[in-house]
């Protein structure tokens, strides 16, 4: 069974301080990994996934997240935060189920404020 | 050209009531599913469709029924609603790949509050 433990369901940071959310899974096959964030009353909207190429991922609005694998971790950075990044961040892993439908397991969240 | 929409975007009903939530999607994906979101906004998979196909059945009550008239389109009906129905539920879509690894579109969510 796949799991997702997300350290911190609030984080704090200052503009332009490093911004780090921790993500920690468990799975039994080599996972698939991804970040969401969710901005208020609305959807959740893809950062970034991990799918067995690159260790480091690249995503959207400068975020990027490192899978290690002997930590089980997927934690997403980003240099120097904007106002703009307040928002919810959710990592969520999948297995890697070759032709059969995957399913995405989410942790619960961390809330990312930005202060001034 | 919204991607993935759902109507309505609130819901406010009374204990008891039946109601329907629908989901419509333009990117030509393939699958559909429908996330329930609490209170404390943890996000569980409820059903899956690939293709009109029921794939993923979570445990839900069965006073929930979720419907794919075609591939564009997954409906949630709900009967006899129930306080703890209150929520946040996502409709989302995605074109399979490899088992896994799509991306998830979601939409905008339906606020539903059970009175």
């Amino acid at each position: 069974a796949q799991s997702v433990t997300q350290l911190g369901s609030h984080v704090s940071v200052s503009e332009g301080a490093l911004v780090l959310l921790r993500c920690n899974y468990s799975s039994s096959v080599p996972p698939y990994l991804f970040w969401y964030v969710q901005y208020p009353n609305q959807g959740l909207q893809l950062l970034l996934k991990y799918t067995s190429a690159a260790t480091l991922v690249k995503g959207i609005n400068g975020f990027e997240a490192e899978f290690k694998k002997s930590e089980t971790s997927f934690h997403l950075t980003k240099p120097s935060a904007h106002m703009s990044d307040a928002a919810e961040y959710f990592c969520a892993v999948s297995e890697n189920r070759g032709s059969t439908l995957g399913r995405l397991y989410f942790g619960r969240g961390t809330q990312l404020t930005v202060w001034p | 050209d919204t991607a993935v929409s759902q109507t309505p975007k609130y819901l406010v009903t009374q204990m008891g009531n039946d109601k329907s939530i629908k989901c419509e999607q333009n990117l030509g994906h393939d699958t559909m599913y429908w996330y329930k979101q609490d209170s404390k906004k943890f996000l569980k998979i409820m059903f899956s469709y690939n293709n009109k196909e029921l794939i993923i059945n979570e445990t839900v009550p069965n006073r929930f029924s979720p419907k794919s008239p075609d591939k564009a389109h997954l409906n949630l009906h709900i009967n006899s609603l129930e306080l703890g129905d209150s929520a946040v539920y996502f409709c989302a879509s995605s074109q399979f790949l490899s088992g896994g690894a799509e991306t998830q579109y979601f939409g905008p969510g339906t606020r539903l509050l059970v009175l």
